[in-house]
């Protein structure tokens, strides 16, 4: 197994594109988690799933971002009308059952100019 | 809600000097407390945890214990090295419900030769 990984590593997107990054977590976890990271932060919560069904949205998670993870597999992230304060490294992270080690990706570095 | 305070960086030390990273944290229940580290364009890496009360969490000469009394899972290293420069999260987990993590806002370490 080669970990989470995290597709595309760097976005560069004008404001008002849509953007959408992918998640494979390791294949055996079945919980999988969104975080986001500004610069000098720490990662804050977006979104969780189990399995198929996405159980968690965190306030952060305005109507502009939608996740999914349509067959319990990888997910996906997608961003609409991107604006510079979505600028941020997308982290995602997997966890298996009845276990508490997360593993985290690379992340996706998004910049919106 | 449940929150993490790490002391704020950066912590400057020379080669071959003790390290202390200072973490206490509030919760609701009882949380799973973490260490992450995070290399420069890189993702987060697990360095230790403890689950439980008095646990000490221990990796690659880093050590951590869980301190129920006062809330606190300080890392200490009893000789760093410049390899060790990197950005350290302290974390926790609530051990029920969807388990997300809650992290501080993350510590630099830089270490001179």
């Amino acid at each position: 197994d080669t970990g989470v990984s995290q597709d595309p590593r760097h976005k560069i997107t004008k404001r008002g594109q849509n953007v959408t990054f992918r998640c494979d977590p390791i294949s055996e976890h079945n919980r999988l988690y969104w975080y986001r990271q500004t610069l000098g932060q720490g990662p804050e919560f977006l979104t969780y799933f189990q399995n198929e069904a996405q159980l968690e949205k965190s306030r952060l998670l305005s109507d502009r971002f939608s996740a999914e993870r349509p067959k319990g597999s990888f997910s996906t992230l997608e961003i609409q009308r991107t604006e510079q304060g979505d600028s941020a490294m997308y982290l995602c992270a997997s966890r298996g059952q009845g276990t508490m080690d997360y593993t985290f990706g690379s992340g996706t570095r998004l910049t919106v100019v | 809600g449940d929150s993490v305070t790490q002391m704020e960086g950066p912590v400057t030390l020379s080669e071959e000097a003790f390290l202390t990273i200072n973490c206490t944290y509030t919760a609701t229940g009882y949380p799973s407390l973490f260490w992450y580290v995070q290399y420069p364009g890189e993702g987060l890496q697990l360095l230790l945890k403890a689950t439980k009360a008095d646990d000490k969490g221990s990796n690659k000469g880093f050590e951590a214990t869980y301190r129920k009394e006062t809330t606190s899972f300080h890392l200490e290293k009893g000789s760093v090295q410049v390899s060790d420069s990197a950005v350290y999260f302290c974390a926790l987990s609530i051990n029920s419900g969807y388990s997300t993590l809650t992290f501080g806002k993350g510590t630099m370490l830089l270490v001179s030769p």
